[in-house]
């Protein structure tokens, strides 16, 4: 059973618009979560956490946000560049064993 | 300061024999974790391991598939008489403190088996 699910499998955005990308979890003990960006052939990258002490991450064009009574985080990338297509994970930050198949997002010209 | 080393980068073995793979982690890094994707599918834990010892073993397949990660030197994943089931690419993760630190991944292996 699967406690953090992204439940679309794939995004489009233009270039230069903003990609949101969700994540739902069930279990509200979770308090660090983390996104992973994966390009084919290569391993995962971390890119951004939160904890849940705090409702908002930033760094550069990537925001994390987190919705504790919805059991919500959304992951915002803006302006969307081509370089941003990839597979991106969302993760409890205490368990490593679930990565999922995450969401690919394709950056459109 | 390196990142995470895995070799070989690719791997071609015959059904029924042995693969090794390594995976360095980064300096001052002591928690390692192995992940297989196979085609067309999402990465799948494998197995978890501190200096000298198991942690978890839970994604790891009963039979054939080992995990060590000695005082000195790198982790080894170890595939004994493989199959072509076995084809897939493995990762190697490592992380400073384990729970709650984020992982820093190697480029993976792949394992083709003929």
């Amino acid at each position: 059973d699967q406690q953090v699910k992204q439940n679309s499998p794939s995004l489009s955005v233009q270039e230069g618009r903003i990609s949101i990308l969700n994540c739902d979890y069930t279990n509200s003990m979770f308090d660090y979560f983390l996104w992973y960006k994966k390009y084919p052939a290569e391993g995962p990258t971390f890119l951004i956490s939160i904890s849940s002490i705090k409702d908002k991450n930033e760094d550069g064009r990537f925001t994390v946000f987190l919705n504790k009574s919805a059991k919500h985080l959304s992951l915002h990338i803006v302006p969307s560049q081509p370089g941003d297509s990839a597979v991106y994970f969302c993760l409890r930050g205490d368990d490593k064993i679930i990565f999922g198949k995450g969401t690919r997002l394709h950056i459109l010209p | 300061n390196a990142g995470v080393m895995q070799n070989p980068r690719h791997l071609v073995r015959r059904r029924g024999q042995e693969a090794r793979l390594r995976c360095s982690p980064m300096k001052g890094h002591s928690h390692v974790y192995w992940y297989r994707q196979l085609p067309e599918e999402g990465l799948k834990f494998m197995v978890y391991l501190q200096k000298e010892n198991i942690i978890d073993e839970s994604g790891m397949p009963k039979e054939r598939f080992s995990a060590e990660f000695p005082k000195e030197g790198p982790s080894i994943l170890r595939i004994q008489q493989v199959v072509r089931g076995d084809s897939a690419a493995y990762f190697c993760a490592s992380s400073p403190y384990g729970q709650e630190s984020p992982l820093h991944f190697g480029n993976g292996t792949r394992l083709t088996v003929t």
